[in-house]
């Protein structure tokens, strides 16, 4: 099983600020099938990132990824007040599909 | 548009049962992966089953197999998550997501809430 580890655990900014968010994987990730899903209370998890660096439909080119391998970063270039949240990495390219702790960003 | 819309959350006692479902539209169901994710409270996001397009390949999480059931009707587009033997640690919103081996999870239900408590 692919253990995902993010850090930090909660980053604390303000809105304008840029956040840079890590999720490091136990063993390589296949393909660079790696994710990035952000979650608002009450809310369903929204995709954001897929295959590392590609945005989903829709999703702000605020919001970029990048990283191969073991080492994957979400970085959010201005932070905007919708954008405080949890954010959780996945890998789902071997099974069984896992998911990081998560990175709380919260507002200063 | 695509749509999720689970039903069948509730209170159960534990060593109950619960059915799980969710309707589709928007999108061919029968040609992709769906899985069922769930949050207990305060915790991650942890992916409890899935299930291939045709039915041919199902997944359980080691916490859950043997007492959950995944099936799909492809004909009503419609995902089910049969769950018996139910813990107290299996309270959480259930979530049903489009997604699977190689396929991100991009379409996400709204979640139904399960409550497993005597």
């Amino acid at each position: 099983e692919i253990v995902l580890t993010q850090s930090p655990g909660t980053l604390c900014l303000s809105p304008g600020e840029r956040a840079t968010l890590s999720c490091r994987a136990s063993q390589s990730v296949t393909s660079s099938y790696l994710g990035w899903y952000q979650h608002k209370p009450g809310q369903a998890p929204r995709l954001l990132i897929y295959g590392a660096s590609s945005r989903a439909t829709g999703i702000p080119d605020r919001f970029s990824g990048s990283g191969s391998g073991t080492d994957f970063t979400l970085t959010i270039s201005r932070l905007e007040p919708e954008d405080f949240a949890v954010y959780y990495c996945q890998q789902y390219g071997s099974s069984p599909l896992t998911f990081g702790g998560g990175t709380k960003v919260e507002i200063k | 548009e695509v749509q999720l819309l689970e039903s069948g959350g509730g209170v159960v006692q534990p060593g109950g049962s619960l059915r799980l479902s969710c309707v589709a539209s928007g999108f061919t169901f029968s040609s992709d992966t769906m899985s069922w994710v769930r949050q207990a409270p305060g915790k991650g996001l942890e992916r409890v089953s899935g299930i291939t397009g045709n039915s041919g390949g199902t997944y359980y999480a080691d916490s859950v197999k043997g007492r959950f059931t995944i099936s799909r009707d492809n004909s009503k587009n419609t995902l089910s998550l049969q769950m018996s033997s139910l813990r107290a640690e299996d309270t959480a919103v259930y979530y049903c997501v489009r997604g699977g081996v190689r396929a991100p999870f991009d379409y996400w239900g709204q979640g139904t809430l399960v409550t497993v408590s005597s």
